[in-house]
Formats: C-alpha cells, sequence, structure tokens
C-alpha cells in the first residue's frame, strides 16, 4: 500500500517561503497524480495544488501566485513552496495521491506548520 | 467556481440510529463526487468516489447517493467509532480545480 509522509520546518517567519517535501514508499511516484491540501486549525480543508510525475502542474487559482509544486522521481518525492507567507498560511499540511485525476486516495498524516515570528 | 454546501452542519445521534448528510453542488457535477471522514487528529480518510463507489476497505454501511447537484452520504447503521467530521469533495471539469464542502460532524450520543 502506498504511504505518504510529509517533512519540513514547523515554524516560518512571516513573508518567508514554506518548504515541505513528500516522501512516497510502497509505490511508485511515476503513477497518480499528487497533490497538497493543507487545512488550518479548526477548519475545513482547502486544495492547494498538484502535480503529475511527469511534471504539468496545476494550482488553486488563490494561491496560484505563491505555490511551486515540483517531482523528483529519482527520490520518490514532491515537495511544496509556498512564499511569502502570512499567519493565515498557518496550517496541518496535507500530501496525497489524486486518482484518476479525481479523488484523493492516501494521504500523510500531515504536518502543522505555524507562521510567526 | 462550484462551490459545495453541507448539512446539517452537527448530527448527533446514537449507536445504531441512522445517518444522512446531505451535499449540494452549486451547479450540476454529473457524478464527481467523493465523500472522506477525518476522525479526531487524523488525516482524511476517502469513502466513497463518484458518488457512490466504496473506497477500498469502507465497510457496507458507509453508501453514497445522487448525481447533478444533491448528493447524501447514508451511514446505514451508526457505530461509535464513526464519530468524525464528514467533508464532500468534487473536481471541476475544467480547468481542474478541486473543491470540498464545509463539512458536517457527526457526533455519538
Amino acid at each position: 500500500q502506498v504511504q505518504l509522509q510529509e517533512s519540513g520546518p514547523g515554524l516560518v517567519k512571516p513573508s518567508e517561503t514554506l518548504s515541505l517535501t513528500c516522501t512516497v514508499s510502497g509505490g511508485s511516484i511515476n503513477s497518480y497524480y499528487w497533490s497538497w491540501i493543507r487545512q488550518p486549525p479548526g477548519k475545513g480543508l482547502e486544495w492547494i495544488g498538484y502535480i503529475s510525475y511527469s511534471g504539468n502542474t496545476n494550482y488553486n487559482p488563490s494561491l496560484k501566485s505563491r505555490v511551486t509544486i515540483s517531482v523528483d522521481t529519482s527520490k520518490n518525492q514532491f515537495s511544496l513552496r509556498l512564499s511569502s507567507v502570512t499567519a493565515a498560511d498557518t496550517a496541518v499540511y496535507y500530501c496525497a495521491s489524486l486518482y484518476g485525476a479525481n479523488w484523493f486516495t492516501y494521504w500523510g498524516q500531515g504536518t502543522l506548520v505555524t507562521v510567526s515570528s | 467556481e462550484i462551490v459545495l454546501t453541507q448539512s446539517p452542519a452537527t448530527l448527533s445521534l446514537s449507536p445504531g440510529e441512522r445517518a444522512t448528510l446531505s451535499c449540494r453542488a452549486s451547479q450540476s457535477i454529473s457524478s464527481y463526487l467523493a465523500w472522506y471522514q477525518q476522525k479526531p487528529g487524523q488525516a482524511p480518510r476517502l469513502l466513497i468516489y463518484d458518488a457512490s463507489t466504496r473506497a477500498t476497505g469502507i465497510p457496507a454501511r458507509f453508501s453514497g447517493s445522487g448525481s447533478g447537484t444533491d448528493f447524501t452520504l447514508t451511514i446505514s447503521s451508526l457505530e461509535p467509532e464513526d464519530l468524525a467530521v464528514y467533508y464532500c469533495q468534487q473536481r471541476s471539469n475544467w480547468p481542474p480545480i478541486f473543491t470540498f464542502g464545509p463539512g458536517t460532524k457527526v457526533d455519538i450520543k
């Protein structure tokens, strides 16, 4: 079974860039699409964007100007960069696989990123 | 942008009772709808996709129905472990944008 694990700093300063990596195990990243989703504390889910194994990307229009998702097939990893962060970007960030480019099948456990000075 | 609304916001039922959760889309999405369960402190888990197909390993007490703009998730007989928030999710055709509903919290009495 595919497993995903997020990693990266848990604290980021305002105006800086948030960087997270998702490591995929139990399956090849050369299948499916791969996505990032976030959830502010006590709130609902927000899709950030996705990337295919070949590098095609699509982002949430509300975040598009600040988001970059990349993939490293040699390491079975994909990554998220979110620039110019503010307190509103404080959230649990999940990575997930995207089955048939429609549904989020496998999820990482999530990692809390706090934006604070 | 397609907006999903869910009702009720909270549902409080006893074990063994039937739970009916609603998700409404602001425009027709055919059957392109999924349901997720998020237990406290956990990541969401895919329950239902294509409106009515159970994901692998999901118990038969969970079922989905609907098409167009109105969808329903039914839990036929609540178990204590079904305490969770349930989200619906859709993918718009083009550009492919994914949106989630605000969620329905299911409390077990």
